[in-house]
């Protein structure tokens, strides 16, 4: 059972314009979620990251939305650059558990195209 | 500073071989993950450390795959005999849990099995 689900596995968007990568759980008990960046052949690097307290956390270009009555959240890149292209994941936690477990997400490849 | 540092980046083996990766996490981070990247999925936990002992290895197969975390700083996860289905990547991250739900990767290992 998938307790955090990515349903597009890939997304082309022009330079300059918005990204929106969205991802769902399923698990009430997940109350932080994170957004890792993977290159080919490096591995994930975190992004950005939200507590279930916030409905929104801005870094820059990014921006990761949280609506936990529909229990999804996603990333939007503004504007979107060629470099932006890379799998992106989210993952979810419980705050309160050992060990920062981190549930993830099966991956979005975005592509921006110059 | 130093980031999470992986050997082999790849390896190629015929079934039945043994195989071995290692694993050298952030100085000072207590907490050592390995995980199994199937192509086209999200990283899936195998086994945590916190500092020399696992404390959670349900997702390792214990039939052919074996850890350990000696004086609770670099890490070697072993698969023997192998199979073809282990063919993926095996990413190393560590984190500290007073930073953050963070954790940072190492560029993982690629293992193909034929």
């Amino acid at each position: 059972d998938q307790q955090v689900k990515q349903n597009s596995p890939s997304l082309s968007v022009q330079e300059g314009r918005i990204s929106i990568l969205n991802c769902d759980y399923t698990n009430s008990m997940f109350d932080y979620f994170l957004w890792y960046k993977k290159y080919p052949a490096e591995g994930p690097t975190f992004l950005i990251s939200i507590s279930s307290i916030k409905d929104k956390n801005e870094d820059g270009r990014f921006t990761v939305f949280l609506n936990k009555s529909a229990k999804h959240l996603s990333l939007h890149i503004v504007p979107s650059q060629p470099g932006d292209s890379a799998v992106y994941f989210c993952a979810a936690t419980r705050s309160n558990n050992a060990g920062n477990m981190l549930t993830f997400g099966g991956g979005t490849r975005l592509m921006v195209k110059p | 500073e130093a980031g999470v540092v992986q050997s082999p980046r790849y390896k190629i083996i015929e079934k039945k071989q043994p195989v071995a990766f290692w694993c050298n996490p952030i100085s000072g981070h207590n907490t050592l993950y390995w995980y199994r990247q199937n192509l086209g999925q999200g990283p899936e936990l195998l086994i945590r450390y916190e500092n020399e002992e696992a404390v959670d290895d349900s997702q390792l197969p214990k039939d052919r795959f074996s850890a350990e975390r000696l004086k609770g700083v670099d890490s070697t996860l072993k698969i023997q005999p192998a199979e073809l289905g282990d063919s993926a990547v095996y990413l190393c991250a560590s984190s500290f849990r007073t930073l953050g739900y963070e954790q940072y990767f190492g560029p993982g290992t690629r293992l193909t099995v034929t």
